[in-house]
């Protein structure tokens, strides 16, 4: 079984401008969690999506922002870069059920100048 | 307010010296505790989910352990091959429903 798949996996971005991440879950996970990770604040809570709604959102201010579509892949953006937006961007996917155990792809390395 | 704390910070062991990491919690509800270890460069890596006080888990040199109040991550003869950071994570009953929050984790090393 395939695992969660981020693209792409290193983006260079100046100050200002705006960047778009993608996510692709595990086949059948309908749930798609967004994580920023930086060496100061380590793992940080984006969002979730769930059947393409977004069921919850973090402390992050509205720069950032998601979208998840029909077959359960999902986007983030984040618009008017700032360079402490560098950072490494993990998603993670789970089913829904009991367990919510949660896998993560291995990440987008973010690096505005 | 959830709060996860792990210690220690590092770890430097030799090869098959045993330890232990500890994850201490404070939340509304547990909802579950969850262990990943992470390689540099990449995601975190699923290790285990503990529920409930008294419950244990083991997965080859590692067992999870979980109390009222903190958990442990207990290594065994560790090879060098187990040099990671270790996270621990809770997802609590006040919290929205799949948010994890982390700890910093603990960065172990282990020399041959």
């Amino acid at each position: 079984k395939a695992g969660v798949t981020q693209t792409p996996r290193y983006l260079i971005k100046t100050r200002g401008q705006q960047v778009t991440l993608s996510c692709s879950p595990i086949s059948g996970h309908r749930s798609v969690s967004w994580y920023q990770q930086t060496p100061g604040q380590g793992l940080q809570f984006l969002f979730e999506y769930f059947s393409e709604t977004q069921r919850n959102k973090g402390n992050f201010p509205g720069r950032f922002s998601g979208r998840q579509f029909s077959n359960s892949r999902s986007e983030m953006n984040v618009s008017t870069l700032e360079l402490g937006d560098s950072a490494l961007y993990l998603c993670a996917s789970s089913l829904e059920g009991s367990s919510y155990e949660q896998y993560f792809g291995p990440g987008t390395r973010l690096t505005v100048t | 307010e959830d709060q996860v704390t792990q210690s220690p910070e590092a770890l430097r062991l030799q090869e098959g010296e045993s330890s232990s990491l500890n994850c201490s919690y404070t939340v509304s509800g547990l909802r579950g505790l969850f262990w990943y270890r992470q390689d540099p460069g990449k995601g975190p890596e699923f290790l285990f989910t503990l529920y409930s006080a008294g419950e244990e888990k083991e997965k080859e040199r590692l067992k999870a352990t979980l109390t009222k109040k903190e958990s442990f991550l207990h290594i065994t003869a560790p090879k060098p091959e187990d040099s990671a950071t270790y996270l621990c994570a809770v997802r609590s009953y006040g919290g929205a429903t799949n948010k994890l929050i982390f700890g910093t984790g603990t960065l172990l090393a282990v020399q041959p």
